[in-house]
């Protein structure tokens, strides 16, 4: 089975805060995603990753960034983190290629909220 | 860029039969996907369709027309355990790459 983790369930950080959100996942897949997904606007993609070292912005990257320096992990950094960042953070990973094998694989999410 | 619209609430009773719409606009489209998603709980995969035509797998079954940007959900012999969130995704073209765009999701109730 794949598995998809997320270093927090709950985080909680005072606006201005640097923030770190890290995901990890087994399967050996090349693709790796970051969404937020909040009531009524559902999920948005912030940045993607399709290789070590590659990312690519997705529909809301303002105000993050992201790293991945190893294949498994994919990391999401706030660089101050504002209010409006409040959010469920989920991370997903697939494999490349196309077809069903795109399939995504989602990590259990980060409920952030910031003060 | 892509837009995808699905339905923001349906209720059902157990045992009845509910499907869901997702109609789509995209560029470069490459599979639509269902997934799954309980409270509080990660979206899990239910189905994929590329090519036009019902996909069926147990009691539920997912249907896609490219050539009218459309596609549904069946979902047959409701259980109280669909009670969840159904997301629509297409793959489209952004940039060089294909990627997935969520619609916002449609929250399923089943009732006894």
């Amino acid at each position: 089975d794949v598995k998809v983790t997320q270093s927090s369930r709950y985080l909680v950080k005072r606006t201005g805060e640097k923030v770190f959100l890290e995901c990890v996942q087994d399967m050996d897949h090349e693709n790796m995603f970051w969404y937020r997904q909040d009531p009524g606007l559902g999920l948005r993609l912030i940045y993607f990753s399709y290789d070590v070292k590659m990312k690519e912005k997705g529909d809301i990257p303002e105000g993050y960034s992201v790293s991945r320096e190893k294949k498994e992990r994919f990391s999401l950094i706030l660089e101050s983190a504002s209010t409006n960042q409040t959010s469920m953070y989920l991370c997903a990973s697939s494999q490349s290629g196309t077809g069903v094998g795109e399939t995504q694989y989602f990590g259990p999410g980060t409920r952030l909220l910031v003060l | 860029g892509q837009n995808i619209d699905q339905p923001t609430e349906m209720t059902a009773t157990e045992g009845a039969i509910v499907q869901i719409n997702c109609t789509y606009q995209t560029s470069g489209f490459n599979g639509l996907f269902w997934y799954q998603q309980h409270a509080g709980e990660a979206p899990t995969f239910l189905s994929y369709n590329v090519l036009d035509g019902l996909e069926e797998k147990g009691r539920f079954s997912s249907f896609l027309s490219r050539s009218k940007g459309y596609s549904y959900l069946l979902l047959k012999e409701l259980q109280m355990k669909d009670s969840a969130s159904y997301l629509c995704a297409v793959r489209g073209r952004k940039g060089g790459s294909y990627i997935p765009t969520f619609g916002r999701g449609t929250s399923l109730i089943v009732h006894p």
